[in-house]
């Protein structure tokens, strides 16, 4: 079964760029028509969805942060990647990896479920 | 933009039947999808479009949607049912989760 793990940096400075990895094992990035996401909670907070990415590059970022997130795909290595830009205090966060959006859907675009998440990573943004 | 709203917390004792709701307007018209998040870890996916139970969760885990409201049910709960559950949907290309409700085993 698909699995997946995020590895980063647990501290970065402030105005830096945050980077982290998703590494999925027991499948390919490539196959079963999948997206790709980014997904944060903030501590003792809801959940946030950051953006998407499909193998091919495609992405889709949630607009409050799209200024600031690249997310990229690297299919040689079966992994994605997220970047945030100028970090603040206020990106200190749970960072998940999961699966999803599930599909496409010809009227609406992608959509669906995210599963199966990552165990998450914290970043802490702090000098 | 599109809110959906979820009630903090919910208690129910062992036993007794859970509902947890997610309000949105016109939900009804959305696929629903609802994740239980113990502490310490990572969202797992009890519930996907309105009703549909993955492979592996107990079917005491329903769901149902209509109007402006959608319904998680735990049946006979469970003292390791005790978690937060968001409910999710998808609107104008982007991701939305509710705020996530805090159910309580007594």
């Amino acid at each position: 079964q698909v699995q997946l793990q995020e590895s980063g940096p647990g501290l970065v400075k402030p105005s830096q760029t945050l980077s982290l990895t998703c590494t999925v094992s027991g499948g390919s990035i490539s196959s079963g028509g999948y997206y790709w996401s980014w997904i944060r909670q903030h501590p003792g907070k809801g959940l946030e969805w950051i953006g998407y990415i499909y193998y091919s590059g495609s992405t889709y970022y949630n607009p409050s942060l799209k200024s600031r997130v690249t997310i990229s795909v690297d299919t040689s290595k079966n992994q994605f990647s997220l970047k945030l830009s100028s970090v603040t205090a206020a990106d200190t966060a749970v960072y998940y990896c999961a699966r999803g959006p599930t599909y496409y859907d010809i009227l609406t675009g992608p959509t669906g479920w995210f599963d199966p998440w990552g165990q998450g990573t914290l970043v802490t943004v702090s000098s | 933009s599109y809110v959906l709203t979820q009630p903090p917390s919910v208690s129910v004792a062992p036993g007794q039947t859970a509902r947890i709701t997610c309000g949105g307007n016109n939900i009804g018209s959305k696929s629903v999808h609802w994740y239980q998040q113990k502490p310490g870890q990572a969202p797992v996916l009890v519930v996907y479009d309105d009703s549909d139970r993955p492979s592996g969760i107990p079917e005491r885990f329903s769901g149902s949607n209509s109007g402006n409201t959608a319904t998680l049910t735990i049946s006979r709960v469970e003292a390791g049912d005790e978690a937060d559950y968001y409910c999710q949907v998808w609107d104008s290309s982007s991701v939305v989760f509710g705020g996530g409700t805090k159910l309580t085993v007594l």
